[in-house]
């Protein structure tokens, strides 16, 4: 079946660094874009990042523009995000998301917490 | 930059009764480019409506999706005790992409 795995999360010091991975399943990955959605605990969703199927077009928030770096491996089935100087404003559920207009496929998430 | 709020922020019904959730743009939404999303705690949101109106494969047929332009509409007609959760809109038509901040629907 259609599947998305993510990992990676885990406890990270401020102005660190840390990758998250996402695993596809069950569909042909490089003929999707791909997102990452982020939550703040307690609050609502909030768009990170797109990449197109061939890695092209690349989209970022304001809010992590020249920090976080989207990437994907089609041989892999895999999509990565490289978040690198951390702030505490970056502790958040992460979500990966298959991207056909809208986000149809969603995996668990992997959470992210930014604290010393 | 659309600014989508969605109203009320909380709503508490019953179960068997009809829930209408409200989305509304800051600017035209071109082609109906607005989607509906459904979170339970602990889970991941589901897509449920795209393009305004089209339900998701394998939703059932209570939600319905209405609305263009500025003003959006989720439909629940008879709730079920698993709808009880929060719901999102947001809209795809432009860049960059947004949600709206949510509405609980909760057991009165």
């Amino acid at each position: 079946q259609v599947q998305l795995v993510e990992s990676g999360g885990g406890l990270v010091k401020p102005g660190g660094s840390l990758r998250l991975s996402c695993a596809a399943s069950g569909f042909t990955f490089s003929d999707y874009y791909m997102s990452w959605i982020r939550q703040a605990p307690g609050k609502g969703l909030e768009w990170v990042s797109y990449i197109s199927s061939s890695g092209s077009t690349i989209y970022y928030a304001d809010s992590v523009k020249g920090r976080f770096t989207i990437s994907r491996d089609n041989a892999k089935n895999s999509l990565y995000l490289q978040m690198n100087s951390l702030r505490a404003e970056d502790t958040a559920v992460y979500y990966c998301a298959r991207l056909w207009l809208v986000l149809d496929v969603w995996g668990q998430g992997t959470t992210v917490t930014v604290s010393s | 930059e659309i600014v989508l709020t969605q109203s009320p922020g909380t709503l508490s019904l019953s179960p068997g009764e009809r829930a209408t959730l409200s989305c509304r743009a800051s600017q035209s939404v071109s082609s109906s480019y607005l989607a509906w999303y459904q979170q339970k705690p602990g889970q991941a949101p589901r897509l449920l409506i795209y393009g305004a109106s089209s339900r998701a494969t394998g939703i059932p047929d209570r939600f319905s999706g209405s609305g263009s332009g500025t003003d959006f509409t989720l439909t629940i007609s008879r709730l079920e005790p698993e709808d009880f959760a929060v719901y999102y809109c947001q809209q795809y038509g432009s860049s960059p992409v947004h949600f709206g901040q949510g509405t609980k629907l909760e057991i009165k």
